[in-house]
């Protein structure tokens, strides 16, 4: 499918187990993003990165880890899930605001309902 | 640091006013401005670069005011597909590589 894809579209785990969350992108957008989203704190960065290979610390990375391997791949993994993780994760991309001068958006995918029991 | 949005929330009836704002405690160097309806991904709708900069979407505008830090994001005879979350983002350097920090939402309600 063309755009930006992640799996699971929801997901129920428990306290200590390792999680991990799909994001996959057609685009070949340089730059890809992790945020979380709860109620009253609006979009937080996790991670990001802006390019394969090139990963960097978000707003709340604690508890996270980021690969990107692959242009098109930035999965973000749970090491030992927390009820405090419990959220909706977004991933999103976009070109790199260099080559835009900064006119660029962001495309974000359609989230993933993640809750630590 | 997330900038930080006024209100929080807002209920408007159709054809009402609405103006959002959006304050940075750090420099800005552009801001954009998403929209996210209930249940789905955030939609962009617009940025702005330039101190000062005005632009438009249909019936919805936003101003940038670099000297402030602030950025507003104006609603004008709002309409029922108007609701939803609004978010302000800015950009953000570091160490050569762009990270995009985003507000803490403000939340839009237009009633029939």
């Amino acid at each position: 499918d063309a755009g930006i894809t992640q799996s699971p579209r929801y997901k129920i785990t428990e306290t200590g187990r390792q999680v991990t969350l799909m994001c996959h992108q057609t685009w070949s957008h340089s730059y890809m993003f992790w945020y979380r989203q709860d109620l009253g704190h609006g979009l937080r960065l996790i991670y990001y990165s802006a390019a394969a290979d090139i990963t960097d610390k978000g707003e709340v990375p604690d508890g996270y880890v980021v690969s990107r391997s692959k242009t098109e791949n930035f999965p973000l993994t749970l090491e030992s899930a927390t009820r405090s993780q419990t959220s909706v994760y977004f991933c999103a991309s976009s070109v790199s605001p260099i080559r835009t001068g900064g006119h660029n958006e962001q495309f974000f995918g359609p989230g993933t309902r993640l809750t630590v029991l | 640091q997330q900038p930080v949005q006024s209100p929080q929330a807002v209920i408007l009836r159709e054809g009402e006013d609405a103006v959002i704002n959006c304050s940075s405690s750090k420099a800005l160097y552009s801001v954009h401005w998403y929209r996210q309806k209930h249940g789905e991904a955030p939609v962009f709708l617009m940025i702005l670069l330039k101190g000062g900069e005005q632009k438009g979407h249909d019936k919805i505008s936003a101003s940038f005011n670099e000297k402030k830090q602030q950025s507003s994001l104006y609603l004008t005879a709002s309409q029922l597909s108007y609701s939803g979350t609004y978010f302000c983002g800015t950009v953000q350097t570091t160490s050569g590589t762009y990270k995009y920090i985003f507000g803490t939402g403000t939340r839009l309600k237009v009633l029939a």
